[in-house]
């Protein structure tokens, strides 16, 4: 099992709608959750990070249940720029702070 | 620049040659990490520097892998006698400390191995 698990999409999105999809994790003493974008042939960039109680940066949410060891990702009112690629990455302090990325969920926001 | 930047931004490699990737991270920043993605696949964690302590090399996956930094600044990856499933895209991450999220990307090298 892989120790960060997305759904790989793609998720095909009408412009202004909801968008919203999960990642889990298999270990447990994982401590810090991220969202990054990685658009087409590019690097990825940090969008976001997950706090306990959930956090939002505009049309953006994020969600951490460590009960379920799962995050999550919301996106109101999609635009067409917000087609990329959606990484979960959790961090283990105890493993020396390496970051696992999951395999990232496609989004194609479309007119 | 102001971010990370990484030289070649590709490489088209015969297998068997070695090759060497290199990374100049942001100024100031003493945490470095490689990373590897193959085409459609999620990052693969290879190597991470932090200051002057002993890296952390768990992610490399052969011993044809090595990596370096010099003087807390520059690294370069290393990988000896390429083999075509060696080709991906190798990315370079620097961040000011050893927690939290500021993991700047540089663009990566794209490596085929022939």
């Amino acid at each position: 099992r892989k120790e960060v698990e997305q759904d790989p999409g793609p998720f095909n999105v009408p412009e202004g709608a909801t968008v919203a999809f999960n990642c889990t994790y298999s270990n447990s003493a994982s401590q810090s959750f991220f969202w990054y974008r990685q658009d087409c042939r590019k690097e990825p960039k940090l969008l976001m990070s997950v706090y306990s109680s959930g956090n939002e940066d505009g049309r953006f949410t994020a969600q951490l249940n460590r009960a379920s060891q799962y995050i999550s990702l919301l996106i109101r009112d999609s635009k067409l720029s917000d087609s990329a690629t959606y990484l979960c990455v959790v961090n283990i302090r105890a493993a020396g702070n390496k970051l696992t990325f999951g395999g990232g969920t496609r989004v194609l926001v479309k007119p | 620049g102001a971010g990370v930047s990484q030289s070649p931004s590709n490489k088209v490699t015969e297998k068997g040659k070695d090759v060497e990737l290199r990374c100049d991270p942001i100024s100031g920043h003493t945490a470095l990490y490689w990373y590897r993605q193959s085409l459609g696949q999620g990052l693969e964690f290879l190597i991470y520097f932090q200051g002057n302590s002993a890296p952390d090399k768990s992610g490399l996956p052969s011993d044809r892998f090595s990596a370096e930094r010099t003087g807390g600044s520059v690294s370069t990856l290393t990988i000896q006698r390429t083999q075509q499933e060696d080709s991906a895209v190798y990315l370079c991450a620097s961040s000011p400390g050893t927690s939290g999220p500021g993991r700047f990307f540089g663009p990566g090298t794209r490596l085929t191995v022939l």
